[in-house]
């Protein structure tokens, strides 16, 4: 009955290659977010879906693209893996439609890129 | 534009202490202030939330007050434990609530 589910936990692997985050919500949320965690636990945007439409899209690299099949879904793929891309990936959803909806985060996916 | 300030970490506290950690921010219209907290290896997990001036939250013994006047949303606890020792963020959301602003994250240890 997990709320926010996102897979691999680990993600190790090398430079060059391509890797993909899955993410789910059962929640009936309408708006999925990544974030980006680096070393220093600082929490950076990357993309936000509401109802399957991109609305933020920040400054990343095109290497990293969102897809969401569905508004319960938000995957991440990443090509060409760099070392800068070693972080912690979170996935979280929110009912944007209904005021003041929290954020509810998955448990993350540490990718480490050698 | 938006913006979350909080205190620099690490924060040591021995159990039982008091705790504060301030944030404060910078909006435009109404925005709502939460309050969340990431144990190791772990998500961010909500801890509290207020949405308009005055309004407290409330959880687990933490409190954090609204205080339109200071644009502040500090955290407090009257005596903490060895298990709240985690990453603490003051965060906020904007009035179309699409997108959330956080603070860089205060760690707390607390030693028995």
């Amino acid at each position: 009955d997990t709320a926010v589910s996102q897979t691999p936990k680990y993600l190790v692997t090398q430079m060059g290659n391509d890797k993909s985050i899955k993410c789910e919500q059962n929640l009936g949320h309408d708006t999925m977010y990544w974030y980006k965690q680096d070393s220093k636990k600082f929490l950076k945007i990357m993309f936000s879906y509401n109802n399957k439409e991109l609305i933020i899209n920040e400054t990343v690299p095109n290497r990293f693209s969102p897809k969401s099949p569905d508004k319960a879904h938000l995957n991440l793929h990443i090509n060409s893996l760099e070392l800068g891309d070693s972080a912690v990936y979170f996935c979280a959803s929110s009912q944007v439609a209904a005021y003041n909806s929290p954020l509810h985060f998955g448990n993350g996916t540490r990718l480490t890129v050698t | 534009g938006n913006s979350v300030t909080q205190m620099e970490g690490p924060v040591t506290l021995s159990e039982e202490a008091f705790l504060t950690i301030n944030c404060t921010y910078t909006a435009t219209g109404y925005p709502s202030l939460f309050w969340y907290v990431q144990y190791p290896g772990e998500g961010l997990q909500l801890l509290l939330k207020a949405t308009k001036a005055d309004d407290k939250g409330s959880n687990k013994g933490f409190e954090a007050t609204y205080r339109k006047e200071t644009t502040s949303f500090h955290l407090e606890k009257g005596s903490v434990q060895v298990s709240d020792s985690a990453v603490y963020f003051c965060a906020l959301s904007d009035s179309t609530g699409n997108q959330f602003y956080f603070g860089t994250g205060t760690s707390l240890t607390v030693i028995p």
